[in-house]
């Protein structure tokens, strides 16, 4: 089945601790996407990256980091310098550029802070 | 000019009833309009999308209206079911180059 696998599903960060979210695409999608949602918010874009090695700042990008090594995958690392993480992470992916196709959806990883 | 707007907040149905949630937006660069469902814990899933070359979109009990000329459309749910309580969202792109997320609806349906 393809589709997009979010890894943990939940994760707890320790103070001054960075922390790494895991996302994985089988759609062989060359666009994907880091979004952060607030409860009863909507989606806040934080990177996205159109295709390998290169990607791009969101909305709220500060206080994370990305890589884009791999068409497949699409880590996201949350930061100390990220002073309020607890939140739901959403990942996904889309065709790219003059596709024209929808985005897909992990199932998210929620981070917490102990 | 990024921005898509969206109505109600929250809404609440009878078992039965029709659900509708407006959309608004001004980029007219804008080509494509999905509609997203997510259940709380899960991601968002794709619903049901349109574009602009037509101004009508049914699939099952799920209808998106599209009106180019007013730059808004709206998503019906007929005969809403307690299991489609969930957020919704709407949203546009530009080819997809740029996905843009309205601020979703709560929609909760009574049994």
């Amino acid at each position: 089945d393809g589709g997009i696998t979010q890894s943990p599903k939940y994760l707890f960060r320790k103070e001054g601790q960075n922390v790494t979210l895991s996302c994985e695409q089988n759609l062989n999608h060359d666009a994907m996407y880091w979004y952060r949602q607030d409860p009863g918010q909507g989606l806040r874009l934080i990177y996205y990256s159109q295709i390998v090695n290169d990607f791009q700042k969101g909305d709220i990008a500060e206080g994370y980091s990305v890589s884009r090594e791999k068409k497949e995958s699409f880590p996201l690392t949350v930061t100390s310098a990220q002073k309020n993480p607890t939140a739901f992470y959403l990942c996904a992916s889309s065709g790219g550029r003059n596709s024209n196709q929808p985005q897909h959806f992990g199932d998210g990883t929620r981070l917490s802070i102990l | 000019q990024q921005q898509v707007k969206q109505s109600p907040q929250s809404l609440i149905v009878q078992k039965g009833g029709i659900s509708i949630i407006n959309c608004a937006y001004e980029n007219t660069a804008f080509d494509y309009f999905p509609w997203y469902q997510q259940f709380p814990g899960k991601g968002p899933a794709l619903l049901i999308a349109i574009r602009p070359d037509v101004s009508e979109k049914k699939e099952g009990r799920f209808t998106i209206s599209f009106n180019k000329s007013a730059k808004q459309f709206s998503l019906h749910i007929m005969d809403s079911q307690p299991g489609d309580s969930a957020t919704y969202f709407c949203a546009a792109s530009n080819y997809g180059q740029n996905f843009v997320f309205g601020p979703g609806t709560r929609l909760s349906v009574l049994p």
